[in-house]
């Protein structure tokens, strides 16, 4: 299974982007990056997804690197309700469509 | 509003006792999953079910067992037989399985501790 590499934690201000970068450098063509994130007792909370081209939505914006190996996920104006664990997963194309969750990275948003 | 819903939000269980965690969507998908969560851990797959009457193993099935008689309803149950049951659990359904660009969408769990 492919896996992604997170730093394990980010601090930002409030208002100010966010950058939470991620690399996934053994993803295979077909992989879809879809990023969650989850606050404290919580299940997780879908925020984006891609493939190969840069995404919005409301939530966020999705940069994919022209090689595909590397991802960033940007709020463009975090607030203290952005505050929490930041997961980048590969979805698993094949068999099961299984999220293959790494540690993630913690995101604190500063007043 | 459509969601999933888990119950209870908290769980104990006795030493040899098996105990079922419940989960019901209304989003009329036709996959969904349970996952196990330690502190400080990503999640983990221990079943997954593609469509109604059918289920398979994940990376963590041993000690747990699932049925899926509903479309809309997927229990869990944590056997005796799974020595370390602290966890949090996750259920999370999909449109469809294996389809790369389907997001899962996620209850808010259920605690499970040991008495």
């Amino acid at each position: 299974d492919a896996k992604t590499t997170q730093p394990n934690s980010m601090e930002s201000n409030e208002e100010e982007p966010v950058h939470l970068p991620c690399n996934h450098s053994t993803i295979s063509g077909t992989d879809y990056i879809h990023w969650y994130r989850q606050l404290p007792s919580q299940g997780p909370e879908y925020v984006i997804h891609g493939l190969t081209s840069n995404v919005n939505n409301r939530m966020a914006s999705l940069a994919i690197a022209e090689d595909r190996k590397s991802s960033t996920l940007i709020l463009h104006r975090a607030t203290l309700r952005d505050a929490a664990v930041y997961y980048c997963i590969l979805r698993d194309s094949g068999n099961t469509g299984k999220l293959i969750f790494g540690q993630g990275t913690t995101l604190q948003v500063k007043p | 509003d459509g969601g999933i819903t888990q119950s209870p939000k908290y769980l104990f269980r006795k030493e040899g006792q098996n105990v079922t965690l419940s989960c019901e969507q209304n989003l009329n998908h036709d996959a969904m999953y349970w996952y196990r969560q330690d502190p400080g851990q990503g999640l983990r797959l221990i079943y997954y079910s593609q469509i109604v009457n059918d289920f398979q193993k994940g990376d963590i099935a041993e000690g747990y067992s699932v049925s899926r008689e509903k479309k809309e309803s997927f229990p869990l149950t944590v056997t005796s037989a799974q020595k370390n049951p602290t966890a949090f659990y996750l259920c999370a359904s999909s449109i469809t399985w294996g389809i790369g660009n389907q997001p899962q969408h996620f209850g808010d769990g259920t605690r499970l501790s040991i008495l």
